[in-house]
């Protein structure tokens, strides 16, 4: 069974103090590993995708990056708006029916202190 | 650019009473997604549809869930006969291709009394 587990499952930082969150996963056949940001109340907004180990993406404070076992989001120079819950999920290739399910980690709460 | 839509945004239902969740992909999107996240638990895929297809269903409960994409209108995500255990936030998403990145509305809030 495909699995995706993140850690840890809360981060406090400081504003400014850089951290990374971690995503690791058991899969055969990944298609595409995928990270959102979630906040209270609202639907998962799409950051990231990454197909290849090597791989990087980078979006303003956040870089993600891609090995053949995990996944980093790395956070640079943290604000108060970057709290929120930050999602995983992979995709793989099962035959064709199942290529659009994303299967999800539980989630990294990151709370960023002023 | 209107993102995917879903309403009602919450939903209060009584046992035994049926659910229907609408979802309108974004413009230009012609595969669906329904996800539920139920209370300390993450998101559990549900079922995949394109327009008048059921591509995927691998995650639907076998019972009271059924789900369409006609080719007019919104989807629908319904269940019927509610239980408690139902209450949960149900989201869904579309993307082009399914290759590319899925983008999710903002839920849909049933609480179940």
């Amino acid at each position: 069974e495909d699995q995706v587990t993140q850690s840890p499952e809360a981060l406090r930082l400081q504003e400014g103090e850089s951290s990374s969150l971690n995503c690791s996963y058991t899969v055969s056949g990944l298609r595409g590993l995928f990270w959102y940001r979630q906040d209270p109340g609202k639907g998962p907004e799409f950051l990231f995708t990454l197909y290849s180990a090597g791989e990087e993406k980078e979006k303003e404070r956040l870089k993600a990056t891609l090995t053949k076992k995990e996944s980093f989001l790395h956070i640079t120079a943290p604000k108060p708006e970057d709290s929120a819950t930050y999602l995983c999920a992979v995709r793989v290739d099962a035959g064709g029916t199942s290529y659009g399910k994303l299967t999800f980690g539980q989630g990294t709460i990151l709370t960023v202190h002023p | 650019n209107a993102g995917v839509m879903q309403n009602p945004r919450h939903l209060v239902r009584r046992r035994g009473q049926e659910a229907r969740l609408r979802c309108s992909p974004m413009k230009g999107h012609s595969h669906v997604y329904w996800y539920r996240q139920l209370p300390e638990e993450g998101l559990k895929f549900m079922v995949y549809l394109q327009k008048e297809n059921i591509i995927d269903e691998s995650g639907m409960p076998k019972e009271r869930f059924s789900a369409e994409f006609p080719k007019e209108g919104p989807s629908i995500l319904r269940i019927q006969q509610v239980v408690r255990g139902d209450s949960a936030a149900y989201f869904c998403a579309s993307s082009p291709p399914p290759g590319g990145g899925q983008y999710f509305g903002p839920g849909t809030r049933l609480l179940v009394l």
